[in-house]
């Protein structure tokens, strides 16, 4: 069965310090690997997908096939960076199974 | 950009009362949406696929005849939850897939809170 785990509720870093939000996942296929944010009072917004190998905001994520891990990195925080941080996993049929959520909270 | 709109954004009822939620594609047709239930402090749990012109397709443990789904157009896709009680109490989203396949965006979900 599938499932994304999430191993962090809440990670404090202070503004300018490195991130890296953990995500593994299991699945007995080959998913697709999502993150997705949420500020506050707003709707969940897709911030990459790792087809993409594509840097958002100056975050940046790494399917490890491996280590069955899609963690999310920032070399640098900003306080704006603030928010829920929801990994997903999309398998057939584009339905997503999602982790708990990690909420990031960037101090100044 | 695509956006996907729920309404009510927050409803109070009764318990024993039936609710229905309502998904729309404002600017792209979407031939297949999504609905998710979260828990406070919990992660998104798929309920159901909504596939238009179609039975939905429930995941397992979700009941078909409490979450009942409708998708009569290419736009829009409703929830009812049916006899509702406290313990339906949650926060509902629907995702939109558009018909190219490739990309997924989420309404901004919709409060239930059963009295």
């Amino acid at each position: 069965a599938q499932r994304v785990t999430q191993p962090e509720k809440l990670l404090s870093v202070f503004k300018g310090a490195p991130v890296e939000l953990k995500c593994n996942y299991s699945y007995s296929g080959s998913p697709e690997l999502f993150w997705y944010v949420q500020y506050s009072r707003q709707r969940l917004q897709l911030l990459l997908r790792h087809i993409s190998r594509e840097s958002i905001k100056g975050f940046t994520a790494d399917l490890n096939k491996g280590e069955t891990s899609f963690h999310l990195k920032k070399p640098f925080a900003q306080e704006e960076d603030s928010a829920m941080y929801y990994c997903a996993l999309s398998g057939n049929f584009n339905k997503f199974y999602f982790g708990s959520g990690t909420k990031l909270n960037v101090k100044p | 950009g695509a956006v996907v709109s729920q309404h009510p954004s927050w409803v109070i009822c009764k318990s024993g009362t039936s609710v229905k939620i309502e998904c729309r594609s404002l600017d792209f047709q979407a031939t297949t949406m999504f609905w998710y239930r979260q828990f406070p402090k919990q992660s998104l749990m798929l309920m159901a696929t909504s596939n238009e012109g179609s039975k939905a397709t429930y995941e397992q443990g979700v009941e078909k005849d409490k979450f009942l789904i409708n998708h009569a157009s290419l736009t829009l896709s409703t929830l009812t939850v049916t006899s509702a009680h406290p313990e339906d109490s949650s926060f509902y989203i629907c995702s939109a897939q558009t018909d190219s396949g490739n990309t997924i965006y989420f309404g901004e979900g919709s409060w239930l809170t059963v009295v």
